[in-house]
């Protein structure tokens, strides 16, 4: 499984966007960018995902780069319910789609 | 989420009893997962399914087993159970090239 590298944490301020980076060097051909949050005590929940191109929905936006060697999720306008641990996962559905979590970012809002 | 969910929501059960974890959906979709997450690992697979009796292992998957005989059920099984597997286990489903939708966990603790 292709890795990913994130920053172990960032901050942001309230009612501000947030780019949240995603390394993913050794990107296949077949792998889609997958990001995930998770709050405290809950369980991990779907963010957005994409292949190759820019994709947005109503939680937040990825960017890709053209080379696909890194990726970044923005959130337009951080609330304080914003605050979790943010994961960005490559998957190949061929392969069972297996999504194998790294550390994440833990993101914090503050007021 | 309304179309996965997860039972018991919470059990103790004994050192060396069996245990069975129950996962539900409602979304008919092919791939079923397990993973565990305890502090210091963050989420890890244990067993996936990818159709009715389709099955293979993952990361973490000594000491649990898994069954699916209908495409809705994904059961996982502790034959029995050690103290090491006291942890939060979550449900998650998908399809085809979609995100991946996680239960509200399972939290077991082993006494």
């Amino acid at each position: 499984d292709a890795k990913t590298t994130q920053p172990n944490s960032m901050e942001s301020n309230e009612e501000e966007p947030v780019h949240l980076p995603c390394n993913h060097s050794t990107i296949s051909g077949t792998d889609y960018i997958h990001w995930y949050r998770q709050l405290p005590s809950q369980g991990p929940e779907y963010v957005i995902h994409g292949l190759t191109s820019n994709v947005n929905n109503r939680m937040a936006s990825l960017a890709i780069a053209e080379d696909r060697k890194s990726s970044t999720l923005i959130l337009h306008r951080a609330t304080l319910r914003d605050a979790a641990v943010y994961y960005c996962i490559l998957t190949t559905y061929n392969q069972g789609g297996k999504l194998i979590f790294g550390q994440g970012t833990e993101l914090s809002v503050k007021p | 989420d309304a179309g996965i969910t997860q039972s018991p929501r919470h059990k103790v059960t004994e050192t060396g009893t069996p245990v069975t974890l129950r996962c539900h959906q409602t979304e008919n979709h092919r791939y079923m997962y397990w993973y565990r997450q305890d502090p210091g690992h963050g989420l890890r697979l244990i067993h996936y399914s990818y159709g009715v009796k389709d099955t293979d292992k993952g990361e973490v998957s000594d000491g649990y087993s898994v069954s699916r005989s209908k495409t809705e059920d994904f059961l996982l099984t502790l034959e029995s159970a050690t103290s090491s597997q006291t942890s939060v286990y979550f449900c998650a489903i998908s399809e085809t090239e979609g995100g991946y939708t996680f239960g509200s966990g399972t939290r077991l603790t082993v006494v």
